[in-house]
This record gives C-alpha cells, sequence and structure tokens, in this order.
C-alpha cells in the first residue's frame, strides 16, 4: 500500500516556468522530508518540515507542510535545467518502529532550456 | 557533514554468483541503516532495516536468505544478493540515520547498479 501519493507523476517545462508538486496522504507523519535523486545517484535531502503549516524557502524552492500534517507541497518558482530530477517525498510515522521513511511515488521533472 | 559512501557503484556478475555491497557513514556514526532496490523512473522501495548488532528487519516479501545484511559496526553495513539471477539487476541504494537527528532523516548513498548476466 503506497501511503504517499504525489502529483504529478511527470512533469517536462520550459525553463522559466514555475511548477507546484504535492505530496498527499491520508496519514498524519510527525515530520516530512524532500529529496532530488538525479540519474544514476542517491537522493540528496533538501528540506525537512515538522510542524503543521510551515513553510520553509531554499532559493526558487518553497515547501510547505498542510496543517494537519498529512500532505506537502514543493513550489519551484522560474524553473531551470539543473532542477531536473526525481523529486521524493518522505514521511515519518508517528509511533513508527525503527525510524524508517515512507517514501512518495515520485515525481519525475524535466526542465527544457 | 553527513556523508555516505557504497561499494562498488557498479557491478556486472554471472547468474549464480554472490555479489557484496558495502555501505559507510563517512563522518557520522549510524545506529540505522536501510537498503533500497529502485527500477529505472521509480521510488524507493524499502528492502530490509540494518541495526548496528542486531539482525536486519525485512519488509515484506523481501528473501532474507537471499539479501544478507550485515551491519558489523557504527559505519558500516553490507548487503550480499546471495545467487544471483538476471531478476535481481537493479539500482540499490542505502541510507543511514544520523543518531543525532530528531527527525528520521535519512542520508543516501550514490547508489550501486547491479547487472546480473
Amino acid at each position: 500500500t503506497q501511503l504517499l501519493e504525489q502529483s504529478p507523476q511527470f512533469l517536462s517545462i520550459q525553463e522559466g516556468e514555475n511548477l507546484t508538486v504535492y505530496c498527499n496522504s491520508s496519514s498524519v507523519f510527525s515530520s516530512l522530508q524532500w529529496y532530488r535523486q538525479e540519474p544514476g545517484e542517491g537522493p540528496v535531502l533538501l528540506v525537512t518540515v515538522v510542524t503543521g503549516g510551515e513553510v520553509k524557502k531554499l532559493k526558487r524552492l518553497t515547501f510547505q507542510f498542510g496543517d494537519a500534517r498529512k500532505d506537502s507541497s514543493l513550489h519551484i518558482t522560474a524553473a531551470q535545467p539543473g532542477d531536473t530530477g526525481l523529486y521524493l517525498c518522505a514521511g515519518a510515522r508517528y509511533g513508527g518502529a525503527t525510524n524508517k521513511l515512507i517514501f512518495g511515488t515520485g515525481t519525475l521533472l524535466a526542465v527544457q532550456p | 557533514g553527513a556523508v555516505v559512501s557504497q561499494h562498488p557503484s557498479w557491478v556486472i556478475c554471472k547468474s549464480g554468483t554472490s555479489v557484496k555491497i558495502e555501505c559507510r557513514s563517512l563522518d557520522f556514526q549510524a545506529t540505522t541503516m536501510f537498503w533500497y532496490r529502485q527500477f529505472p523512473k521509480q521510488s524507493l522501495m524499502l528492502m530490509a532495516t540494518s541495526n548496528e548488532g542486531s539482525k536486519a528487519t525485512y519488509e515484506q516479501g523481501v528473501e532474507k536468505d537471499k539479501f544478507l545484511i550485515n551491519h558489523a559496526s557504527l559505519t558500516l553495513s553490507t548487503l550480499t544478493v546471495t545467487s544471483a539471477h538476471p531478476e535481481d539487476s537493479s539500482f540499490y541504494i542505502c541510507s543511514a540515520r544520523d543518531a543525532t537527528s530528531a527527525y528520521n532523516e535519512q542520508f543516501f548513498g550514490p547508489g550501486t547498479r547491479l547487472t546480473v548476466l
């Protein structure tokens, strides 16, 4: 059972456009991370959000944690080709065993120059 | 900080042989490491959780006798794919949890591409 659904699954845009990626669940998470993965490499941690309603900014990337801690969004302003990659959200469950993360289904982003 | 290495980065082997993949946390101690498998353009699939000094916890459907995990120290976990077959070909990624982190953040290795002929 996939607990974290990401949308869209694929996204191809032109350089300079804005985009939003969504990460939704019916479960509550104690914290949520966003990762970016480039082909042939491991995921790289971008941000961790822990408080309901929290907003964090990382240059042109804006991350928001839903008020109920069930969902999150990633907004990219003026996308650049270097933003191309697979974006993954991952949540830690309250009371979850062994500290494992639940990973989202992934969003593959391609930014065309 | 929080650097995780994997070795080898890629390996090609014959069907029936065993392959060992190493995962090391270079600048922090990792009491817990995780092993994932990833198919092209898909998300990560957790295979098992590796705990230092104890047996690994495998996810449902993952054969523990085929994917042997050893976490002998606070900086090293190994995954051995025994009697590998072509269907085991995949991208294997490890991650390590920084024990000092309060938010279950995981730091990932660069992955190992396994091709079984």
